[in-house]
């Protein structure tokens, strides 16, 4: 079974500290992506960061940085600096059914940042 | 949201009741998908559609109907709306090539009581 897994349903920082939310996932291929999006309670999904498994460097985005260990199957989410505006709904996704770019994503995990 | 217009925002249907789910994109793209988030829990793939006339079954696609007559238009169908169908739907494009991310639609939040 295609499952991505995040084992921390909430999580909380003080602002201007760092936090990593965990995620895990199960595949066969060798080559796919993944993903952390962002669900603010606006509700729209903003994609936050991703990451192509052939390549072992880990991807940045400013504040947002992942550490991805391919033989663990894990892709961890690095908030630096924690901002008020970073409150919100996390989702990790990886990609699936080749070229038709379907995603499965996690159940998410929930932010909080304490002023 | 990268171009994608989802309507209505909201809704509440009765029991029994159809409905279409719009989404539209202005920006020509052939992957266009629906997901559904249940409370609680991540995003789980409807249906998809690779091109205008072809679609396909994503993971959860009972009590669904798609179709994709134009590029620009992903209508969701639900015929015989059920309280198991109440959620938010989230319509999504592909901009790019093979694993480039999906963009979303800001979602409608459908309730059946």
């Amino acid at each position: 079974a295609q499952t991505v897994t995040q084992s921390q349903p909430e999580m909380s920082v003080q602002e201007a500290e760092t936090v990593t939310l965990s995620c895990t996932y199960d595949t066969s291929e060798s080559d796919y992506y993944l993903f952390w999006y962002k669900q603010p309670p606006s509700r729209q999904m903003i994609l936050v960061i991703r990451q192509e498994a052939y390549k072992q460097q880990n991807a940045t985005e400013n504040r947002f940085s992942v550490n991805f260990q391919k033989a663990a199957k894990s892709f961890s989410l690095k908030i630096s600096d924690s901002q008020l505006g970073d409150a919100a709904m996390y989702f990790c996704a990886r990609n699936y059914g080749g070229s038709q770019g379907n995603l499965i994503f996690g159940k998410g995990t929930k932010l909080s940042v304490k002023p | 949201n990268a171009g994608v217009t989802q309507t209505p925002k909201f809704r509440i249907l009765k029991i029994g009741q159809s409905m279409t789910l719009q989404c539209t994109q202005d920006m020509n793209h052939n992957y266009m998908y629906w997901y559904r988030q249940d409370p609680g829990m991540g995003l789980k793939l409807i249906y998809y559609s690779v091109g205008a006339g072809i679609t396909d079954k994503g993971e959860v696609p009972n009590g669904y109907n798609v179709s994709r007559s134009t590029t620009e238009d992903f209508p969701l169908r639900l015929e015989l709306a059920a309280p198991s169908q109440t959620s938010v739907y989230f319509c999504a494009i592909r901009q790019g090539g093979d694993n480039s991310p999906l963009h979303f639609g800001n979602g409608t939040r459908l309730t059946v009581t």
